[in-house]
């Protein structure tokens, strides 16, 4: 079982570069997130989708961008990037929403910006 | 907006003692209440959720916790502790919409 498939697993980028971190799951989930999580802060929730061409901000959505264009993918885009953006990203996917689901998460995309 | 907060970021204990994970909450009702382990590298996982009724939840891996409504409090707990529960621990508080909050963490370090 796949479950959330996140990559790339590292990327060092430079200032003002761009990217995108891709995530998908098969487990047809219609709920997805992104999450950043830095160190003594727990996780941050960057956007979410609650399904195929829905999105939504989440705490800190500033400096990054979402699309969902199908149940699978999520992908998280970062226009111009900035060293604060330096992070490890998760992505995460739940069957419903409502707060009582658990979220399934992937293993992460280490960022570094120099 | 709920909050969570894990008082303990680093926690030391050795093999085969018990653990005792603090973990207190912010929130207007009645929350839902997860327990997640993040082990190096990987993302996280589900150890335990607490929804309504038995305020006594089991858990994967032999941990448990306990929905203390008074205390606004949900520790996570563990009678004897193997070296591979070495990991960080997350605390998160689930409300009504689709928003669910994470503690900051605790750090488990076991000893030999």
């Amino acid at each position: 079982n796949a479950g959330v498939t996140q990559t790339p697993k590292f990327r060092i980028l430079k200032i003002g570069q761009s990217m995108t971190l891709q995530c998908t799951q098969d487990m047809n989930h219609n709920y997805m997130y992104w999450y950043r999580q830095d160190p003594g802060m727990g996780l941050k929730l960057i956007y979410y989708s609650v399904g195929a061409g829905i999105t939504d901000k989440g705490e800190v959505p500033n400096g990054y961008n979402v699309s969902r264009s199908t149940t699978e993918d999520f992908p998280l885009r970062l226009e111009l990037a900035a060293p604060s953006q330096t992070s490890v990203y998760f992505c995460a996917s739940s069957y419903a929403g409502g707060g009582n689901q658990p979220q399934h998460f992937g293993d992460g995309t280490r960022l570094s910006i120099l | 907006a709920q909050s969570v907060t894990q008082p303990d970021i680093h926690i030391t204990v050795s093999e085969g003692a018990s653990l005792e994970l603090r973990c207190n909450y912010s929130y207007g009702a009645t929350p839902y209440l997860f327990w997640y382990v993040q082990s190096p590298g990987q993302g996280l996982q589900l150890l335990l959720k607490y929804f309504s009724g038995d305020t006594l939840v089991q858990g994967i891996k032999g941990f448990e916790a306990e929905f203390k409504r008074s205390q606004s409090s949900f520790n996570l707990r563990k009678p004897s502790v193997h070296w591979s529960d070495a990991a960080e621990y997350f605390c998160a508080v689930g409300a009504r919409g689709n928003d669910m909050r994470f503690g900051a963490g605790t750090r488990l370090t076991v000893k030999p």
